[in-house]
C-alpha cells in the first residue's frame, strides 16, 4: 500500500490567518484529493487535482482555498484567511488511476482555528 | 443530489455474532462502491471494493441495484473489528468519493 504522509499533524491558528497543509506521497501518483471531516460529521470531498490542475472541486472549496504541487512531490492545501468553521481534520488521498480507483489516505491534519 | 445513507450511528454486538452494516445510495446506474474502515487512531483504509468481489477480514458486501444498497456483512464478529466503517461510492462523475456518516462497530466479549 502506498504511503502518504501529512504535515503538520496538528495546526492551531488564529482566525484570519493563512495555513498551509502538506501532503507527501511516497511514490509517483498523478491523482490527488483533499477531504475534510468536521468533528462529529462525515468526511466531505474538497478538491481533486490531476496533471497539475484542479479537476473537480466541491462547493466547500471556495476562493479561500487553493491547492498546488509546488515542487513535484508535496501537494498543498492553502486556506488564505481561516474561519472558525474551518476547524476540522483534513485528509489527503492519492490514487493511481483516477477517482474510481482505490484511494489511499494520509493520517490527516487536525486544524484548530481559534 | 447524490447521497449515501448509513442509518446506524453505532452498532454494538458480542464477539461471534453476525454483523450487518447498512448502506444505501441515492443515485442510479452502476457506481463504483467502497467500504473504508478507520481503526482507533489510524488512517482511513480500504476494507473492500465492489468490483474486486474480495472478502477482506471476513467481510463481504453485495450490491443490490434494485434497493440501491451495499450492505457490509460478516458472519462472526471479532473484537478487532471494532472501528468506524464508512460506505463510500464514487460520485457519478467518477472523480471523488462520497462518504456516508459512518457506523461505529463495537464488538465486545
Amino acid at each position: 500500500e502506498p504511503e502518504v504522509t501529512q504535515t503538520p499533524s496538528h495546526q492551531v491558528t488564529q482566525m484570519g490567518q493563512e495555513v498551509i497543509l502538506r501532503c507527501v506521497p511516497i511514490s509517483n501518483h498523478l491523482y490527488f484529493y483533499w477531504y475534510r471531516q468536521i468533528l462529529g460529521q462525515k468526511v466531505e470531498f474538497l478538491v481533486s487535482f490531476y496533471n497539475n490542475e484542479i479537476s473537480e472541486k466541491s462547493e466547500i472549496f471556495d476562493d479561500q482555498f487553493s491547492v498546488e504541487r509546488p515542487d513535484g512531490s508535496n501537494f498543498t492545501l492553502k486556506i488564505r484567511s481561516t474561519k472558525l468553521e474551518d476547524s476540522a481534520m483534513y485528509f489527503c488521498a492519492i490514487t493511481f488511476r483516477g477517482g474510481t480507483d482505490t484511494q489511499y489516505f494520509g493520517p490527516g491534519t487536525r486544524l484548530t482555528v481559534l | 443530489a447524490q447521497r449515501v445513507t448509513q442509518p446506524e450511528k453505532l452498532l454494538s454486538v458480542f464477539k461471534g455474532a453476525p454483523v450487518e452494516l447498512k448502506c444505501n445510495y441515492s443515485y442510479s446506474g452502476s457506481p463504483e462502491l467502497f467500504w473504508y474502515v478507520q481503526y482507533s487512531r489510524q488512517r482511513l483504509q480500504l476494507l473492500l471494493r465492489h468490483i474486486s468481489r474480495e472478502s477482506i477480514k471476513g467481510f463481504t458486501a453485495d450490491l443490490n441495484k434494485g434497493e440501491t444498497s451495499f450492505h457490509l456483512k460478516k458472519p462472526f464478529a471479532q473484537e478487532e473489528d471494532s472501528a468506524m466503517y464508512y460506505c463510500a461510492p464514487v460520485n457519478q462523475a467518477g472523480t471523488a468519493l462520497i462518504f456516508g456518516k459512518g457506523t461505529t462497530l463495537s464488538v465486545s466479549s
